[in-house]
């Protein structure tokens, strides 16, 4: 069981290239979201999904764009990336536990560290 | 949106001593889960708790749902330890998680 998987781990870019990070999760699980953590700060949401079709903007989603054609998959694009996107990136899913007691909700991946220059 | 407060942002240790982490949130909240990111990045859950007490070897949490809050305690503690230590809540269970700003524990041999 992979759990959540992104690549690539580390990126450089030059400013206005465009890129897309991936992420794939083997868990079945309905919600999947992209975070972005900057030096000593927690992580900021950048786009989520509930579903296979559906996304939404998060607190910072200027830049990004995202896509959910199947369950499994959510890649993030940047379209013309800028030093202000130099930041590390978390993929991450989750389920509804319902009732359930469980150890885990929100599952990461290993992140993609982005440096733009 | 949702506020989340981690206090104390920074916290120094010596190996063998017990620690408090505070996270408060500035509403009710359907999920509370924290966190440890070690020194490499990585993301390890320590306990998914929307309200409750659980216990984890020499870890353990507290939430308390009604005054929104959570406690996550640390005993005997060990250079491993050092990292940050994030909370995150959700209102919903929309996979739309917020997070704190951590607290940056290290605890020296």
């Amino acid at each position: 069981n992979a759990g959540v998987t992104q690549t690539p781990k580390f990126q450089v870019l030059k400013t206005g290239q465009s890129m897309t990070l991936q992420c794939a999760q083997d868990m079945n699980h309905e919600y999947m979201s992209w975070y972005r953590q900057d030096p000593g700060m927690g992580l900021r949401l950048i786009h989520y999904s509930v579903g296979a079709g559906i996304t939404d903007q998060g607190e910072v989603p200027n830049g990004y764009n995202v896509s959910r054609s199947t369950t499994e998959d959510f890649p993030l694009r940047l379209l013309s990336a800028a030093p202000s996107q130099t930041s590390v990136y978390f993929c991450a899913s989750s389920y509804d536990p319902g009732d359930r007691v469980n150890t885990e909700k929100l599952f990461f991946g290993s992140g993609t560290q982005l440096s733009v220059l | 949106g949702i506020q989340v407060e981690q206090s104390p942002p920074d916290l120094i240790l010596q190996e063998g001593a017990n620690s408090t982490l505070r996270c408060n949130f500035s509403d009710s909240v359907n999920n509370l889960q924290w966190f440890h990111q070690n020194p490499w990045g990585q993301l390890i859950n320590l306990f998914y708790i929307p309200s409750g007490t659980k216990q984890n070897g020499r870890l353990s949490a507290t939430t308390v749902a009604t005054e929104r809050y959570s406690l996550l305690y640390i005993s005997s503690s060990q250079t491993t330890d050092s990292g940050v230590y994030f909370c995150a809540v959700e209102r919903a269970n929309a996979g739309k998680s917020t997070f704190g700003d951590g607290t940056t524990l290290t605890v020296k041999p």
